[in-house]
Parts: structure tokens; C-alpha cells; sequence
């Protein structure tokens, strides 16, 4: 089984920093990564997929990269709004693991 | 606009058995995979498995094969996820979400979730 790491676990930044979450998988999944937003009592809303692809109508401070085993999701301007836990997803061959969780609070 | 509609939160003792349901609407609900994914309270997303109702093939997460069945019923463009005997264990909100795979695969459509309580 693949394994997904993210760091950090959580984070504190002020409205308008530069926001940076990293996920690293334990083996290779090429640019099989997705990056989901989860606010409290609601259901996830993806992101990010493959790797760097901005999904339709998410605003364009949120962007990814990486390739192979190190991902970086990054929110260039971090508003009130982006309050809420973010989770990396890889992809293999119809299975799939999620990382644990970055929480994301305004200071 | 394409929902999954997820049936309503339920609660059950330990040994009972319990059916959940994930509705799609629009008509080309048997041309995608759709997934279970688990998150108890405070907790992280796990995928559960995943199935197409096109034709049932079925691919479960090991951590949950034989806790768990999947079913679909294209007819009605419902997929669901089932326990025979639950335990307190299974108090979990559970979310279904189609599968979009192209190149690699991503999650884009969830349902609101329905939310499971075993308690005695």
C-alpha cells in the first residue's frame, strides 16, 4: 500500500500570507495526486487534481506541484474563507489513500 | 446539475445491520466509479472501496474487505454500502464520490454524507 504524509499537521497564518502544505508518498504515483479543501460539517471539495490542475471555479490562489514521491499545495493569499482542513489523495490502479490532514486557522 | 443524494443519518445497536444508500442523478451515473470514504469524528478520510455500477466490478481498500459490501443497482442509479453486524466501531460519517479517471483519478463529486451512530 502507498502511504501519504503531510506536513505540517496544522498551521496558523494571517490573512494574506503565503500558505504552504507539503505531501510526500512512500513510493512513486508519477502526478496522481488531488488535493481536496474539507470545512467543518461539510463534505470535501477537490481542488487540486493531478498534481497541479486547477478544478473549474477554485480561485486561482490556490495552485499545486510536484511529480513522483514530494507535492507542494500552496494558497498565495490566505483569506478568511480557506479556514478549513486540507487533504493530499493519491491514485493507484483504483486504490487510493488519503493524507492525514493539514488544518489551516487564521492567527 | 449532477448530485449524489446519500440517504439520512441512522442509528442502530451493536449487531444490527445496516444499508446506506448514494442516489446519482443524471444519466450517465453507470459510466462512472463511485467510492465509499469514511471519516469518524475528528478524524482523517479513508477510502473504503469503490465500484462501477455498469457492471458491479468492485475494489475494496484492505482495511475494510469483509467489514463491508458494496453493491450498485443501475436501474435506479444507486449505489450502496452495507454491514451485516455493526459495531460501535462503525460510528462514522460516510461520504460516496464519483470517480473522474482520465489519467490518474480524482474524487469531484461527493455526497453530503450520512451519518452512522452505533451506540447500545
Amino acid at each position: 500500500d502507498i502511504q501519504m504524509t503531510q506536513s505540517p499537521s496544522s498551521l496558523s497564518a494571517s490573512v494574506g500570507d503565503r500558505v504552504t502544505i507539503t505531501c510526500q508518498a512512500s513510493q512513486d504515483i508519477y502526478n496522481y495526486l488531488n488535493w481536496y479543501q474539507q470545512k467543518p460539517g461539510k463534505a470535501p471539495k477537490l481542488l487540486i487534481y493531478d498534481a497541479s490542475k486547477l478544478e473549474t471555479g477554485v480561485p486561482s490562489r490556490f495552485s499545486g506541484s510536484g511529480s513522483g514521491t514530494d507535492f507542494t499545495f500552496s494558497i498565495s493569499s490566505l483569506q478568511p474563507e480557506d479556514i478549513a482542513t486540507y487533504y493530499c489523495q493519491q491514485y493507484d490502479d483504483l486504490l487510493f489513500t488519503f493524507g492525514p490532514g493539514t488544518k489551516v486557522d487564521i492567527k | 446539475e449532477v448530485q449524489l443524494v446519500q440517504s439520512g443519518a441512522e442509528v442502530k445497536k451493536p449487531g444490527e445491520s445496516l444499508k446506506i444508500s448514494c442516489k446519482g442523478s443524471g444519466n450517465s451515473f453507470a459510466s462512472y466509479w463511485v467510492a465509499w470514504v469514511r471519516q469518524m469524528s475528528g478524524k482523517g478520510l479513508e477510502w473504503m472501496g469503490i465500484i462501477y455500477p455498469g457492471d458491479s466490478d468492485t475494489k475494496y481498500s484492505p482495511s475494510f474487505q469483509g467489514q463491508v459490501t458494496i453493491s450498485a443497482d443501475k436501474s435506479i442509479s444507486t449505489v450502496y454500502l452495507q454491514w451485516n453486524s455493526l459495531k460501535a466501531s462503525d460510528t462514522a460519517m460516510y461520504y460516496c464520490a464519483r470517480l473522474i479517471s482520465v489519467s490518474g483519478g480524482y474524487f469531484d463529486l461527493w455526497g453530503q454524507g450520512t451519518l452512522v451512530t452505533v451506540s447500545s
